[in-house]
């Protein structure tokens, strides 16, 4: 099992650009989340999904929009990309509900200048 | 909304030192999970904590969740330079549909000079 794959690893964006970030898991997770973590911080949530066409906005959803059209995949949409949005993104999955515990890929290091 | 504050921020420690990260969460947990995060790499899960007072132990690594269940703390005993990282706590809400958003702390950075 590859786990939690995430593309590209690093990306420079110029300002006003679009792009998604590709996430996919082969474990069969229902439970998909994005989070954004910038440098000393903890991790934000962007957006989630509890499973195929279903999705909802986390702490900081501003600026990104997802799908779910499959359980394996999960895409974050970046519009218009601006300054504020650099940071490290991760992609995760659990299992379940109820806090099960959560898979994360390596990350998409996204610099906007 | 829940927050969960995490400290110190910061830990230098030299080496066979002991280390503590605490956890405070505004509201009542289900559950907490702690995760480790080596620098450059991303969060790998180490342990949940779901019972009120429990307490884990991982080889040097000891996790406690407090009565009330608000709070948790991680202790490494003896630090070896293997134990450079964040450590970050997540807090799971008791009370509504959380559909298991974790809210994680902002992180202790542990730095361990040889």
């Amino acid at each position: 099992n590859a786990g939690v794959t995430q593309t590209p690893k690093f990306r420079i964006l110029k300002i006003g650009q679009s792009m998604t970030l590709q996430c996919t898991q082969d474990m069969n997770h229902n439970y998909m989340y994005w989070y954004r973590q910038d440098p000393g911080m903890g991790l934000k949530l962007i957006y989630y999904s509890v499973g195929a066409g279903i999705t909802d906005k986390g702490e900081v959803p501003n600026g990104y929009n997802v799908s779910r059209s499959t359980t394996e995949d999960f895409p974050l949409r970046l519009e218009l990309a601006a300054p504020s949005q650099t940071s490290v993104y991760f992609c995760a999955s659990s299992y379940g509900r109820g806090g099960a515990s959560q898979y994360f890929g390596p990350g998409t290091r996204l610099l906007v200048l | 909304g829940q927050q969960v504050m995490q400290i110190p921020q910061y830990q230098h420690v030299q080496e066979g030192e002991d280390f503590t990260t605490y956890c405070n969460s505004s509201t009542t947990l289900s559950n907490i999970q702690w995760y480790k995060q080596r620098p450059g790499g991303h969060p790998v899960f180490l342990i949940q904590l779901v019972k009120s007072g429990e307490v884990k132990k991982q080889k040097r690594l000891t996790f406690q969740f407090g009565e009330a269940k608000k709070n948790s703390s991680l202790h490494i005993t003896a630090t070896q330079t293997t134990d450079v990282g964040t450590y970050f706590c997540a807090g799971l809400d008791a009370g509504g549909t959380s559909y298991g958003k974790l809210t994680f702390g902002q992180g202790t950075i542990l730095t361990v000079h040889p």
